[in-house]
């Protein structure tokens, strides 16, 4: 297969505080970028993508930046709520598929 | 409008048997993914379909096909199952995959193979 899914990193957050999730990338070519989330026993949710002409991009207390320069996107949630606890997948976008990185679990502390 | 659907949600099969997994994907999507996602791997890709007509397809041996229908429903089919089987099949749909689209998944299928 050609995603890495080894060791997940955790990242742990106060509630209240801002999470930032970090994901490096593959290819340069690629073009178009996605967020998702998947909590336990559920399929992975979009969060927020965004295409290379953009270096940011904001949603509901999410924000996507994108670093071509270094083949790097990260996420940051504002405001971390208790149900933003999940595992959280970057994927960029191939010919007629997707390539997920690893994965980073976001566990929120009360 | 409804999401991605998934049939059947949980199964147990055992090692040598086949399985065939469904997916019927958000009114009006026209492209269909299959991923396995498993803890050591992740979430590798499988196949990719559009109009009945398979576009790509990942690393993964012959036991693993599927089609899709003129509804745009679609189908996974493993054969002769082996343990390492054992995951979690994720589907995901989109208008066209071709380029820029947006995948919605569905909540998958979680196999067993004892």
């Amino acid at each position: 297969g050609e995603s890495v899914g080894l060791h997940l990193p955790t990242l742990s957050v106060q509630e209240g505080d801002n999470s930032i999730i970090n994901c490096a990338y593959s290819n340069s070519a690629s073009d178009y970028f996605i967020w998702y989330k998947q909590e336990s026993g559920k399929g992975p949710q979009f969060i927020i993508d965004i295409r290379s002409n953009m270096d940011k991009r904001q949603g509901q207390r999410v924000t996507v930046l994108l670093n071509k320069t270094v083949k790097h996107l990260s996420l940051q949630i504002a405001a971390t709520q208790p149900g933003d606890s999940a595992v959280y997948f970057c994927a960029e976008g191939g010919t007629y598929k997707y390539i997920f990185g690893t994965g980073t679990r976001l566990k929120v502390l009360a | 409008k409804a999401g991605v659907t998934q049939t059947p949600r949980y199964l147990i099969k055992t090692r040598g048997q086949q399985v065939t997994l469904s997916c019927s994907p958000i009114s009006g999507h026209r492209s269909v993914s299959w991923y396995q996602q498993t803890p050591g791997q992740g979430l590798q890709f499988l196949f990719e379909y559009f109009s009945e007509t398979q576009r790509n397809k990942g690393n993964f041996p012959g036991r693993f096909s599927g089609r899709q229908f003129s509804n745009s429903r679609s189908e996974m089919n493993v054969s002769t199952l082996e343990l390492g089987d054992s995951a979690l099949y994720l589907c995901a749909s989109s208008l066209d995959r071709g380029h820029q689209e947006t995948q919605y998944f569905g909540p998958g299928t979680r196999l067993l193979v004892l």
